[in-house]
C-alpha cells in the first residue's frame, strides 16, 4: 500500500530555534511528488513547499527546507528561526500519479512554539 | 487565495437527516476532490471529480455521492447521515491529475447528533 507516516504526533520548540518534523513514504513509484502542508487554528491548509522526486537538490522556501532521502524514503521538514506564527498542524502528503490524481496525507505533527 | 468557497461552513444536523455541502470554484480548474478531516487520520478522499459530470469513488465513498453539472460547482451529499460522518470537510481542487498543487477551501465542520 501506498502510505505517508508522520511518528511525531506532537512537537514543540522555542522561538528562533530550528526544528525538524519527520515524514517518511511508502511507494513502488519511482516518479512522484512530496509536499508539506500547514494547517494554522484557521483550519486552512496552506501549502508551505513541494519535492519533485526526481531532483536530488533539497527544495528550499525561505525558512523552511527539506531533507529528501530517497532511498530511505524519508522526506524531512526544517523550520529555522522559528516564529510564533508557525505554530500549526503539519502534514506531509505524497502525490504518487494514482488515476485519482489525489493527495495521500499523513496524520499530522502538531508543532507549537515558546515564546 | 486560490477562489475556492464551501458552504455551510459550519453545521448541525440529525442522524438520518439528508445534509448537502457545497464547494464552488472561480478558478475554472478542472479537477476538484472532497477529502474528510479526523483527528488521528489526516485528510482521506472522499470523492473526486475530473471533469463535468465525471466523478469517481475515493477510499471513503460509503454513504456519500456527489454530483457536478458545472465546472465551477461541486456537490457532497450525505443521503442520510450518521454520527460517523460528523467531520470536517474540506473542497480541493486542481488544474491538473499530476504535480498540481491542490488548493484548498476554508472547510465545513459538519456535526451529526
Amino acid at each position: 500500500a501506498q502510505t505517508v507516516t508522520q511518528s511525531q504526533p506532537e512537537m514543540s520548540v522555542q522561538e528562533a530555534e530550528t526544528v525538524t518534523l519527520s515524514c517518511t513514504y511508502d511507494t513502488s513509484e519511482s516518479d512522484y511528488y512530496l509536499f508539506w502542508y500547514k494547517q494554522p487554528p484557521s483550519r486552512q491548509m496552506i501549502l508551505v513547499i513541494r519535492q519533485e522526486a526526481y531532483k536530488q537538490q533539497n527544495a528550499t522556501e525561505n525558512r523552511f527546507s527539506v531533507n529528501f532521502q530517497k532511498a530511505a524514503k524519508s522526506f524531512s521538514l526544517k523550520i529555522s528561526d522559528s516564529q510564533l506564527g508557525d505554530a500549526a498542524m503539519y502534514f506531509c502528503a505524497a502525490d504518487y500519479g494514482g488515476s485519482q490524481g489525489n493527495l495521500i496525507f499523513g496524520k499530522g505533527t502538531k508543532l507549537s512554539v515558546k515564546p | 487565495d486560490a477562489g475556492i468557497t464551501q458552504s455551510p461552513r459550519h453545521k448541525v444536523t440529525e442522524t438520518g437527516t439528508p445534509v448537502t455541502l457545497r464547494c464552488h470554484q472561480t478558478e475554472n480548474h478542472r479537477y476538484m476532490y472532497w477529502y474528510r478531516q479526523d483527528p488521528g487520520h489526516g485528510l482521506r478522499l472522499i470523492h473526486y471529480s475530473y471533469g463535468v459530470k465525471d466523478t469517481d469513488k475515493g477510499e471513503v465513498s460509503d454513504g456519500y455521492s456527489v454530483s457536478r453539472s458545472k465546472t465551477e460547482d461541486f456537490l457532497l451529499t450525505l443521503e442520510s447521515a450518521t454520527s460517523s460522518q460528523t467531520s470536517v470537510y474540506f473542497c480541493a481542487i486542481s488544474p491538473g491529475r499530476f504535480y498540481n498543487e491542490q488548493f484548498f477551501g476554508p472547510g465545513t465542520r459538519l456535526t451529526v447528533l
